[in-house]
């Protein structure tokens, strides 16, 4: 069965320093992999998408790879602050209307 | 931007009691989903429904039923509250004509069942 794997312990981050997300998944073939942000309490808020033939996609102070022969997706946060603390989840689609499958999230906690 | 509201944020309920939590989305999508979140199993998908009157199950649809009469409005359904449906309960819509399936939220309901 599909399934997505992401870190399930908090990563405890200084402020400015770069945080790094690692996403894992197995018996998939995604056309699209997205990262969505969760603060407690709240609903997830999507941030980024990357397609299966793009290798990296930045926004501002975040960047994405894609590694389809891994199997893997990189989120990393650049002189993250402590506003970027919450629970960033990624999740996967073949696109066309379909579901998102979802990891469980990894919490970053950024201190100054 | 797209807006996903949700009729609750806290929802005390006893058990055996029937519990409706409505959601409404205003960007005209097609696709509505209700999920869980509990801590440690993430988000788990119990109905969704690609159209007015359309509904399909999710991973976890017993005890759960949905309605769907309008577009913009997918209603959860639980028809006898048990504690262990004491949850998080996050909508989301989202666009089949976007490829993506990114799909956007509401703010949750914390529903607890006594």
């Amino acid at each position: 069965s599909q399934k997505i794997e992401q870190n399930s312990e908090a990563l405890n981050i200084q402020e400015g320093k770069t945080a790094t997300l690692t996403c894992n998944y197995t018996n998939y073939s995604p056309a699209y992999l997205q990262w969505y942000r969760q603060d407690p309490g709240r609903g997830p808020v999507f941030l980024l998408l990357i397609r299966e033939n793009e290798k990296e996609k930045r926004k501002e102070r975040l960047k994405v790879t894609f590694d389809t022969t891994l199997k893997q997706s990189l989120f990393h946060i650049t002189a993250s602050q402590p506003a970027d603390s919450a629970t960033y989840l990624c999740a996967l689609s073949t696109g066309g209307g379909n579901k998102l499958t979802f990891g469980t999230g990894t919490q970053l906690k950024v201190e100054l | 931007d797209v807006k996903v509201t949700q009729s609750s944020r806290y929802l005390v309920k006893r058990t055996g009691e029937k519990v409706f939590l409505e959601c409404v989305q205003d960007m005209d999508h097609e696709n509505m989903f209700w999920y869980r979140q509990d801590p440690g199993l993430g988000l788990r998908l119990i109905y969704f429904s690609y159209d007015v009157k359309m509904k399909e199950k999710g991973d976890i649809p017993e005890g759960y039923s949905v309605s769907r009469e309008k577009k913009e409005r997918f209603s959860l359904i639980l028809e006898s509250a048990s504690t262990n449906q004491t949850s998080m309960y996050l909508c989301a819509s989202s666009a089949p004509t976007e490829l993506t399936d990114t799909q956007y939220f509401g703010p949750g309901t914390r529903l607890t069942v006594l």
